[in-house]
């Protein structure tokens, strides 16, 4: 099993621009999350799903949009790329098993590094 | 809103010395507790993960965790560091069934050789 995978690896964008990261899962869970992660803040949670064909936003979500089209793909979106976008993004999902979204174990892609100019 | 502090910044310590790291969490209702780490360059990795039974949980690599309820507290411990053990490490909270998951800020432990 690949677990959880995300590409691209690296992104260097210009202020306005737009783009998607992919993410992939092939534990056939039924949850899963994006967070980015900025120096001294640890991680934050921007959306996430419970299942294909839902969303749901977390703590930090202006900026960004979701899909979850198929179970095993959650894609995030920048419509209009800023400065204050710039951060590391990680994609996670869980199984959920031991009731609600995020009462389970999550399992982290390798991160996706966005520097927004 | 439930929040998760992380006491130590940064925090360097010679091989072999011992570790322990601070969390303490404000919810004050039935929670699950984990601990991740970050290694240079790689994504997050579970340590070990508290839902209920024994408070003093084991994880990988002879790290220990104890929760204390009385105290809103999970802290990391390992009697004896590695230069191998020289990442970033995150606390990481679920209050109640429908909360989030939320993360401290980290700890950057830095082992001497």
């Amino acid at each position: 099993n690949a677990g959880v995978t995300q590409t691209p690896k690296f992104r260097v964008l210009k202020t306005g621009q737009s783009m998607t990261l992919l993410c992939a899962q092939d534990m056939n869970h039924e949850y899963m999350y994006w967070y980015r992660q900025d120096p001294g803040m640890g991680l934050r949670l921007i959306h996430y799903s419970v299942g294909e064909g839902t969303t749901a936003k977390g703590e930090v979500p202006d900026g960004y949009n979701v899909s979850r089209l198929k179970k095993q793909n959650f894609l995030l979106g920048l419509e209009s790329a800023a400065p204050s976008q710039t951060s590391v993004y990680f994609c996670a999902s869980s199984g959920g098993t031991s009731g609600g979204a995020f009462a389970d174990t999550q399992y982290f892609g390798p991160g996706t590094r966005l520097t927004v100019l | 809103a439930q929040s998760v502090s992380q006491h130590n910044h940064h925090v360097i310590l010679s091989e072999a010395a011992s570790l322990e790291l601070g969390c303490n969490y404000s919810y004050g209702g039935t929670v699950n507790l984990f601990w991740y780490v970050q290694y240079p360059g790689q994504h997050l990795q579970l340590l070990l993960k508290y839902f209920s039974g024994d408070p003093l949980v084991k994880g990988i690599k002879g790290f220990e965790a104890e929760f204390i309820k009385s105290k809103f507290s999970f802290n990391l411990r390992k009697p004896s560091v590695q230069w191998s053990d020289t990442a970033e490490y995150f606390c990481a909270v679920i209050g109640g069934s429908q909360g989030n998951l939320i993360f401290g800020k980290g700890t950057k432990l830095s082992v001497k050789p």
